[in-house]
């Protein structure tokens, strides 16, 4: 099935655990960026990349490190957990040029409390 | 640096009446994409419209319509006969020009709105 999947759905970390959060597609987009979304403030971006070993930092990416080893995937690490990193995480991805026959594609987000 | 700017965080509209949302934002570029996508509870993120800054004419999508006012920045969300089921949060959202490359989108606020029977 197209879209993009995003694993886990739910989980709590105690603080200081490290974790992954996992997000494929199987579009061979070239873009894929990382959000996290906190009350009142909408959807921050995290980190981006534009294709396969290329990546780079956005607006909020302290704390948060990615990869981008094949087109398809592009895994978020949370380094060392911690409470102000508790938030709801979107993956999203789309081709470098959007025209009528494309669009932006999120996944379903990941409930990410760390206690 | 683009930023996107909501300014009403709450909209209420009587079932079946019109309501419209506000959306203004920053930028230099002459040539962008704008969005507006609508958030249930689920939290799914659903496109509802999208505008090419290029295009004058203003984009539909069935009971939806934005007002694009490129001079002012501005882009506005119209929903007609509203329902029920567009309770929801919307965002408005900005992404970076083509030849910027790098695809990121730019999120207002939100605004939650509510649809009373």
């Amino acid at each position: 099935n197209a879209g993009v999947t995003q694993t886990p759905k739910f989980q709590v970390l105690k603080t200081g655990q490290s974790m992954t959060l996992q997000c494929a597609q199987d579009m061979n987009h070239e873009y894929m960026s990382w959000y996290r979304q906190d009350p009142g403030m909408g959807l921050r971006l995290i980190h981006y990349s534009v294709g396969a070993g290329i990546t780079d930092q956005g607006e909020v990416p302290n704390g948060y490190n990615v990869s981008r080893s094949t087109t398809e995937d592009f895994p978020l690490r949370l380094l060392s957990a911690a409470p102000s990193q508790t938030s709801v995480y979107f993956c999203a991805s789309s081709y470098r040029r959007l025209t009528s026959g494309n669009t932006i594609y999120f996944g379903e987000g990941s409930w990410l409390t760390v206690v | 640096a683009q930023t996107v700017t909501q300014s009403q965080p709450e909209m209420s509209v009587q079932e079946a009446e019109t309501v419209t949302l506000s959306c203004t934002y920053d930028t230099s570029e002459s040539d962008y994409y704008l969005f507006w996508y609508k958030q249930p509870p689920s939290r799914q993120m659903i496109l509802v419209i999208r505008q090419e800054a290029y295009k004058q004419q203003n984009a539909t999508e069935n009971r939806f319509s934005v007002n694009f006012q490129k001079a002012a920045k501005s882009f506005s969300l119209k929903i007609s006969d509203s329902q029920l089921g567009d309770a929801a949060m919307y965002f408005c959202a900005y992404r970076n020009p083509l030849r910027s490359n790098t695809g990121k989108l730019i999120f207002g606020q939100g605004t939650t709105l509510q649809v009373k029977p």
